[in-house]
């Protein structure tokens, strides 16, 4: 069982919009900056947001991310057939004094 | 550029012990923290452990705590994951993460530990 909770799975058709929810607390999410992942199939995860909103150099602007309160969301828009990935949120739990992830959302282009 | 490099990962028995290494070029290592991030087969992202960039702070997943011990050595770039009494449920992919002002802006190719008789 996750600290931050994803949907296991979303799906869209190609050139679509699609959000991803993680969800949290106030000592995770709440209270501290959020980050999201991209892991394509047998590789390494790769940063994609960072600062809640941040998008390291080469992440196209397609990808972007929010937060509310204790939630977070990354939007993928214009969805490409090379976006279907496993994508996690993760965040500093100051309760826990540890990183937590969220348990993956698997991204399906239709 | 920035590269993350990952060793000593194989096939150990239950209880025993294992250290791995990840090796850190392209960058100043010795003004970053750096983590150890796993995923078991078919699982999601586990965060395992962090330490701080001069080694004063570490921090660990309840799940290794007592058992792994995150160090470093900045003279070599090189950071470590003395891993002891594993359990089978320590079977996984192992990965170093530079920190900074996110987990993991570089990430290496990962070890695989696998923890069987």
């Amino acid at each position: 069982q996750s600290v931050l909770t994803q949907p296991p799975s979303v799906s869209a058709a190609p050139g679509q919009k699609v959000t991803i929810s993680c969800s949290g607390s106030s000592s995770s999410i709440g209270n501290n900056y959020v980050c999201w992942y991209q892991q394509l199939p047998g590789t390494a995860p790769k940063l994609l947001i960072y600062d809640i909103n941040k998008r390291p150099s080469g992440i196209p602007d397609r990808f972007s991310g929010s937060k509310s309160g204790t939630s977070a969301t990354l939007g993928i828009t214009g969805l490409q057939t090379g976006d279907e990935a496993d994508y996690y949120c993760g965040t500093w739990d100051s309760s826990l004094s540890a990183w937590v992830f969220g348990g993956g959302t698997k991204l399906t282009v239709l | 550029q920035v590269q993350l490099v990952e060793s000593g990962g194989g096939v150990v028995q239950p209880g025993r012990s294992l250290r791995l290494s990840c090796a850190a070029s392209g960058f100043t290592f010795s003004t970053y923290a750096m983590h150890w991030v796993r995923q078991a087969p078919g699982k999601g992202l586990e965060w395992v452990a962090v330490l701080s960039n001069d080694g004063s702070k570490k921090y660990y997943a309840d799940s290794v705590k007592g058992r792994f011990t995150i160090s470093r050595d900045n003279s070599k770039n090189t950071l470590y994951l003395q891993m002891n009494s594993l359990r089978a449920e320590d079977t996984a992919m192992y990965y170093c993460a530079k920190g900074g002002a996110a987990l993991g802006d570089y990430w290496g190719q990962g070890t695989l530990v696998t923890v069987s008789s």
